[in-house]
């Protein structure tokens, strides 16, 4: 199985300052024949289904603010908010959609400082 | 508009096994992957499994093998996931989803999750 292994576990960072959370694969996740990372990124909020922000590793989901962004190199991958609101807090998941089993690293939790 | 609408919280015993069902409306899921995911109590997302439903292949995680069964009824728009031999761990909230792509753009759908909980 791809162990998906984020750091740090949580962070809280001030409003209107940048967050980063990072994400690093087993192995890689890229498929050659299309030079995609099958990398997404989730916000996952208390009472709520997760909700997709990153796809391809760098793609915003339609309706996701531009605060949000996503970075690859090799198995090394970051979610990046760069302005943080207070709607912001929640935990994120980086997920690798490459192979089977699917698997999802351990979370992140943002919290405001 | 899609939507997936999942069937209320169960109880179950030890032992036990339960069904949870993910009726989508507004499309067929015929066009989509069809995945569930859960989370227990102060845990992360763990992928549970998933079915191609125009191929009809399954596939999920080693250690649910042989303990879930996901199905889909095209006839009602419905998925369903099955857990057997339910232990205290299997408490959870359960998620189904379904994802498609089209060209470079992948479309996701969530339910609202069911709360599975196995106590005696």
């Amino acid at each position: 199985d791809i162990v998906m292994t984020q750091s740090p576990d949580s962070l809280a960072v001030s409003l209107g300052e940048r967050a980063t959370i990072n994400c690093k694969s087993s192995q890689s996740v890229l498929y050659s024949s299309n030079n995609k990372n099958y990398l997404a990124w989730y916000q996952h909020k208390p009472g709520q289904p997760p909700k997709l922000l990153i796809y391809w590793a760098s793609t915003r989901q339609s309706g996701v603010p531009d605060r949000f962004s996503g970075s690859a190199s090799g198995t090394d991958f970051t979610l990046t908010i760069s302005s943080l609101q207070a709607e912001d807090v929640a935990v994120y998941y980086c997920h690798q959609y490459y192979k089977t089993p699917w698997t999802f690293g351990q979370g992140t939790k943002v919290e405001i400082k | 508009q899609v939507q997936l609408m999942q069937s209320g919280a169960e109880v179950r015993k030890p032992g036990s096994s339960v069904k949870v069902s993910c009726k989508i409306s507004g499309d067929t899921f015929r066009n989509y992957i069809v995945s569930w995911v859960r989370q227990a109590p102060g845990q992360g997302l763990e992928w549970v499994g998933g079915i191609i439903p125009v191929l009809g292949t399954t596939d999920n995680t080693q250690k649910f093998q042989g303990k879930v069964t996901i199905t889909t009824d095209e006839s009602t728009n419905t998925a369903y996931m099955e857990l057997s031999s339910l232990g205290r761990d299997d408490t959870a909230v359960y998620y189904c989803t379904i994802s498609t792509q089209l060209q470079d753009e992948i479309r996701e759908y969530w339910g609202q999750g069911t709360l599975v909980t196995v106590s005696s």
